[in-house]
């Protein structure tokens, strides 16, 4: 099972940063945060990931609170193309990745 | 780099054929993925190899389901004896260690199968 828990569904409106939350209690410390998005009928893409520290990229941020039980993806200018679903997943360094449901971000024009 | 490549793209097949699909990883990336994903769910894990090497399946990969990787490079999944239930999204990813910071697996576009 996945060990992520995510809203099943977001709206955000064009040009605003999108906030995706996602908890991960169990998560343990050898344990990182990744974040994948899928458009709709296209493979994954990954985002971000991170271990302990907040990470940036071209593409977005990622927040780790610091007991590590939960985080946040910030897509800080959202346009329409960033429409997809948003899976948040805890794995070990070199461990096979465990999709949940994701959360489906739609961004309202 | 050219990314993750699958073949075919999509595959229409009636049930009780068999069907072969190809994955050509990122180049130098030593380990592959196979994932299936049906309508309205996350992807699951169905195999992975390093290098040439098998190392995990899946029980959701039944015996009529084989992968191999021969020479550690590309990637084949054969599905034999097709059945309904077997249409999905069948994807492939790639990833090479990259020691503390953590392995990132990379995906290709997948290939749609439908069975009829």
């Amino acid at each position: 099972d996945a060990k992520t828990t995510q809203p099943p569904s977001m709206d955000c409106a064009e040009g605003r940063a999108a906030n995706l939350p996602c908890n991960h209690s169990t998560i343990s410390g050898n344990e990182y945060v990744y974040w994948y998005r899928q458009i709709h009928s296209q493979g994954p893409q990954y985002i971000i990931h991170g271990l302990k520290n907040n990470e940036t990229n071209e593409m977005a941020s990622l927040i780790i609170t610091e007991d590590r039980k939960s985080s946040t993806l910030i897509l800080p200018h959202a346009t329409l193309r960033d429409t997809a679903v948003y899976y948040c997943i805890v794995r070990s360094r070199d461990d096979k990745i465990i999709f949940g449901k994701g959360t489906r971000l739609h961004i309202l024009p | 780099d050219t990314g993750v490549s699958q073949n075919p793209r999509h595959k229409i097949t009636k049930r009780g054929q068999n069907v072969t699909f190809r994955c050509d990883p990122i180049s130098e990336h030593n380990r592959l993925y196979w994932y299936r994903q049906t309508l309205g769910q996350g992807p699951e894990f169905l195999t992975y190899f390093q290098n040439e090497a098998q190392l995990e399946k899946s029980r959701l990969l039944s015996d009529r389901f084989s992968a191999e990787r021969p020479k550690g490079s590309f990637s084949t999944l054969e599905i034999q004896r097709t059945e309904q239930g077997d249409s999905a999204m069948y994807l492939c990813a790639s990833s090479y260690p990259t020691g503390g910071a953590g392995e990132t697996q990379y995906f290709g576009p997948g290939t749609r199968l439908l069975v009829l």
